[in-house]
């Protein structure tokens, strides 16, 4: 599976949009881009995934760029609860069945 | 509710004594896996199942064994031969097929003292 890259902190102000980037330059065809999160002492939470197009559910959007090197988790309106360490994990879905690499992900932290 | 249940929380065991833990989930998925996490760091991979009856080493498999008896259960054994037992243990669940979406549960934090 491909390496990811994240910065390992960021801070974001509550209501404001949250933006986490994660490089993949070696990712391949078929693999994915997952992004989890965790809040301290708690498991991972799933956010979103996705292979080439842009997505989105009602936790986050996640924008992949054209050649695929890298990637952005967006949180519209980021609230204190959100304050988390944020995983980006590429994965080949369905051959390796879930094998994730978890790296030492990006600590987000929302202030008032 | 569906989910992925851990038991216990946290876990006091003496050096040199096995100690099991426990993950039940109730989503009806094929696969499972446990995590190990040490502190400021990522998660790492200890054993993985497909399938029951049948499970693979992970990453870091030394010192841990598991079983796979049951479709909703996959227990973890921390043995005496596992030089760093404390940690934070992750128990994860996800459909055998598809795009592999893992769901955790809430963990168990072991300390051996």
């Amino acid at each position: 599976d491909a390496k990811t890259t994240q910065p390992p902190s960021m801070d974001c102000a509550e209501g404001r949009a949250a933006n986490l980037p994660c490089n993949h330059s070696t990712i391949s065809g078929n693999e994915y881009v997952y992004w989890y999160r965790q809040i301290h002492s708690q498991g991972p939470q799933y956010i979103i995934h996705g292979l080439k197009n842009n997505e989105t559910n009602e936790m986050a959007s996640l924008i992949i760029t054209e050649d695929r090197k890298s990637s952005t988790l967006i949180l519209p309106h980021a609230t204190l609860r959100d304050t988390a360490v944020y995983y980006c994990i590429v994965s080949r879905s369905g051959t390796s069945y879930g094998k994730l690499t978890f790296g030492q992900g990006t600590i987000l932290t929302v202030h008032p | 509710d569906g989910g992925i249940t851990q038991s216990p929380k946290y876990l006091f065991r003496k050096e040199g004594q096995n100690v099991t833990l426990s993950c039940e989930q109730n989503l009806n998925h094929d696969a499972m896996y446990w995590y190990r996490q040490d502190p400021g760091q990522g998660l790492r991979l200890i054993y993985y199942s497909q399938i029951v009856n049948d499970f693979q080493k992970g990453d870091i498999a030394e010192g841990y064994s598991v079983s796979r008896e049951k479709k909703e259960s996959f227990p973890l054994t921390v043995t005496s031969a596992q030089k760093n037992p404390t940690a934070f243990y992750l128990c994860a669940s996800s459909t055998r097929t598809g795009t592999d979406t893992q769901y955790f549960g809430p963990g168990t934090r072991l300390t051996v003292l």
